[in-house]
C-alpha cells in the first residue's frame, strides 16, 4: 500500500503567475482534501474532493481551484500568485472511516 | 468558541514527565475531531478519530478524551520521551466535510 505523495516538493514562482500541484492518493481512498499552511500556523482548508466532484470549500477565493481523476489523484491549481500564497501546501486522503492520511506537502515560494 | 484552539501554544517537559494539552472546538455542527502528531520535516500523521461524547483513545503511553457536549478534547502524555517532541494538532470534520485545524501545541522532550 503506497502513501500519499506529492509533487513537486519545492516550488518558486513570481506573483501573477499560475501553479498547479500535484497529489497521488493513497490506494483505495476516494476522497482527497488540500490545505495551506502558513508558518507557525495550523493547515487551512481548501477544499475536498470526493469521485471527482468538490463537495466543500474554506474561505479562498476562485483562483484556487483543483481537480480529482478517476484514479483519485488530484491537482491544485492557483492562478494569478500573490506573496501571500507562499505556504506550504498539503493534501491528504482518506476513506469512509474519516482517518486521514497526509503527504510530505509542496513548498511553495512567490516572489 | 468559533474556531479550533489549542493550548498552551508550546510546552517544554523534562523526558519522564507526563503532560497534557487541550483542544476546544465549537460544539454546533460537530461531527469528528482528530489529533495529528507532526514532526519536523514529515507528514502529518493521524493518532486518533473520535467521534462519540465521552469517547477515550489510546496509543501505548498516549491517549485522548473528548467532550462534545462543551466542546473540548484532552491529549495526554504519560512518561514522554524525547522522540514524542514534535507539533501535536487537532482538526475537527463537520458533517459537510469542512475540516477545521488548531495551530498545534509544540512539545519539546528534553533528555
Amino acid at each position: 500500500e503506497t502513501g500519499v505523495t506529492q509533487s513537486p516538493t519545492h516550488l518558486i514562482k513570481t506573483r501573477g503567475q499560475q501553479v498547479t500541484l500535484r497529489c497521488s492518493s493513497q490506494s483505495g481512498h476516494n476522497t482527497v482534501s488540500w490545505y495551506q499552511q502558513a508558518l507557525g500556523q495550523g493547515p487551512q482548508f481548501i477544499f475536498q474532493y470526493y469521485r471527482e466532484e468538490e463537495n466543500g470549500r474554506g474561505n479562498f477565493p476562485p483562483r484556487f481551484s483543483g481537480l480529482q481523476f478517476p484514479n483519485y489523484s488530484s491537482e491544485l491549481n492557483v492562478n494569478a500568485l500573490e506573496l501571500d500564497d507562499s505556504a506550504l501546501y498539503l493534501c491528504a486522503s482518506r476513506d469512509r472511516v474519516n482517518e486521514q492520511f497526509f503527504g510530505p506537502g509542496t513548498r511553495l515560494t512567490v516572489l | 468558541i468559533l474556531n479550533v484552539e489549542q493550548s498552551p501554544q508550546s510546552l517544554h517537559v523534562q523526558e519522564g514527565d507526563s503532560t497534557n494539552f487541550t483542544c476546544s472546538f465549537p460544539s454546533s455542527n460537530f461531527y469528528a475531531l482528530h489529533w495529528y502528531r507532526w514532526e519536523t520535516a514529515k507528514s502529518p500523521e493521524a493518532l486518533f478519530v473520535m467521534t462519540l461524547n465521552g469517547d477515550e483513545k489510546k496509543k501505548g503511553r498516549i491517549s485522548a478524551t473528548l467532550n462534545t457536549k462543551e466542546g473540548y478534547s484532552y491529549l495526554y502524555i504519560k512518561g514522554s520521551q524525547p522522540e514524542d517532541s514534535a507539533t501535536y494538532l487537532c482538526a475537527t470534520n463537520t458533517n459537510a466535510g469542512k475540516s477545521t485545524f488548531g495551530d498545534g501545541t509544540t512539545l519539546t522532550v528534553k533528555p
